[in-house]
């Protein structure tokens, strides 16, 4: 596709349950970033990849959230354990040479 | 640290009125600024950056930027808006760290277009 797509678009889970976010960046960019966009508030940075290898992961709130890109396209954001708070719009985002991220629709996750 | 602030979480506005939203940034290195629009339901669309030259940055949609180094701020104008331009603005700092750029957000203005 021309764009970064995200999966699935809405999630609804339970707490304590474990939840997998899935996004295809697009073509050819090799950095990709997650964010997290409570309601009413800014996208906030999670993590950063470069390739393969997370080059930043200093947003990710605490050790229940793990982001993976094996090959360096796709990439999951996984979620143990989740709770009430976890719940917020998840953004990926991806990046070529220049400095224009360019931002996928978002995955809704409610935690019940 | 860098933030961003975003002076105003609402602005109602009527249809072919001017608008001016506001954004202040901390920052003690140089950075590039971005201003971001999102419609209901949709991700983020980019309506206009700034990375150097010009102060005076033209985007899409009929927006412009101008950016303040002495004031670091960066507002957001449009001389007379749509009812299509109601949306989410976010404006954005993005930080040079490590050899890679991680965008800052504020808050967000929520900008209403009244007939």
């Amino acid at each position: 596709g021309a764009g970064v797509s995200q999966t699935p678009s809405n999630k609804v889970t339970e707490k304590g349950k474990y939840v997998e976010l899935r996004c295809d960046p697009i073509s050819g960019h090799t950095a990709l970033y997650w964010y997290r966009q409570s309601l009413g508030q800014g996208p906030e940075f999670l993590i950063y990849f470069q390739g393969t290898g997370a080059a930043d992961d200093s947003g990710l709130p605490n050790d229940r959230f793990f982001a993976v890109r094996p090959e360096g396209s796709v990439s999951t954001l996984k979620i143990q354990r989740t709770e009430r708070g976890d719940s917020a719009v998840y953004l990926c985002a991806s990046r070529t040479s220049s400095d224009e991220q360019f931002f996928g629709p978002g995955t809704r996750l409610t935690v019940l | 640290a860098q933030s961003v602030t975003q002076l105003d979480s609402q602005v109602p506005v009527f249809e072919e009125a001017p608008v001016e939203l506001r954004c202040n940034y901390s920052s003690s290195v140089s950075v590039y600024l971005f201003w971001y629009v999102q419609y209901p339901n949709q991700g983020l669309q980019l309506l206009l950056k700034y990375l150097s030259g010009s102060t005076l940055v033209k985007g899409i949609n009929g927006f412009e930027a101008e950016f303040n180094k002495s004031q670091t701020s960066f507002h957001l104008r449009k001389p007379s808006v749509h009812i299509s331009d109601t949306a989410e603005y976010f404006c954005a700092v993005s930080v040079l760290s490590g050899g890679y750029n991680k965008l800052i957000f504020g808050a967000g203005t929520r900008l209403a277009v009244h007939p």
